[in-house]
């Protein structure tokens, strides 16, 4: 299994709702990557989690709320978003040596 | 953040013509540029891994070449095919991290 998988690959989500974003590597990864990419602008990096561990967190607001259970497993939880957040969320991992991630297909998230 | 930024935004091409774009990242530090192609709702497809300075990669009929003195990796794509339609996105990491930084990218439409 070569793939990175997400889901849902569509969500609408009201401002007081709490949803969650699922992400799902079988590759032995592990580093696995949330972006963001709202239109026309790069993917922007939210979290870096390294064997299981938050490494790296962008400043993101936390009503973004990133979980790794287990190597192959990542979630976004999603809480009092504002319509402003609505994006592409893009999940990625990597062997983590820096040369090559492998990209989901994202979630389009739309916030009402 | 660093700033990777691609050049020209958006193409449009007819079906048997040769293009080509331009990536241009921060020449310190450098570790890795890669090219990858996304097509809506899909995931981005790795393209090209380049590391060394003078480094030239052939898929196809789509090449890279890669200047980290200068700052700069060029894809060509030869005899251009409604296929060949997509984003192509160049991403950057620095030996200082473990994180891409994207550009914008290319929008290619190929003309039939």
């Amino acid at each position: 299994d070569t793939e990175v998988t997400q889901t849902p690959k569509h969500l609408v989500m009201g401002m007081t709702n709490k949803k969650s974003l699922k992400c799902e590597q079988h590759m032995g990864h592990r580093a696995m990557y949330w972006y963001k990419q709202k239109a026309k602008k790069p993917p922007e990096l939210m979290f870096v989690y390294s064997y299981e561990k938050l490494s790296i967190n962008e400043s993101v607001p936390s009503r973004f709320s990133p979980e790794c259970p287990n190597s192959s497993l990542l979630n976004l939880h999603l809480h009092a978003l504002q319509p402003e957040d609505s994006a592409l969320y893009l999940c990625a991992s990597s062997t983590g040596d820096g040369y090559g991630y492998t990209f989901g297909s994202g979630t389009r998230l739309t916030v009402v | 953040i660093l700033n990777v930024e691609q050049s020209p935004q958006s193409l449009h091409v007819q079906e048997g013509d040769s293009t080509n774009f331009t990536c241009s990242f921060p020449s310190s530090n450098f570790y890795a540029l890669h090219w990858y192609r996304w097509e809506t709702a899909k995931s981005p497809e790795a393209l090209f891994v380049m590391t060394l300075n003078g480094d030239e990669k052939k898929k196809g009929r789509i090449s890279a070449t890669l200047n980290t003195k200068e700052g700069y990796s060029y894809l060509y794509i030869k005899g251009s095919q409604p296929e060949d339609s997509a984003t192509y996105l160049c991403a950057f990491n620095s030996n200082t991290g473990n994180q891409f930084y994207f550009g914008t990218g290319t929008s290619l439409t190929v003309i039939p």
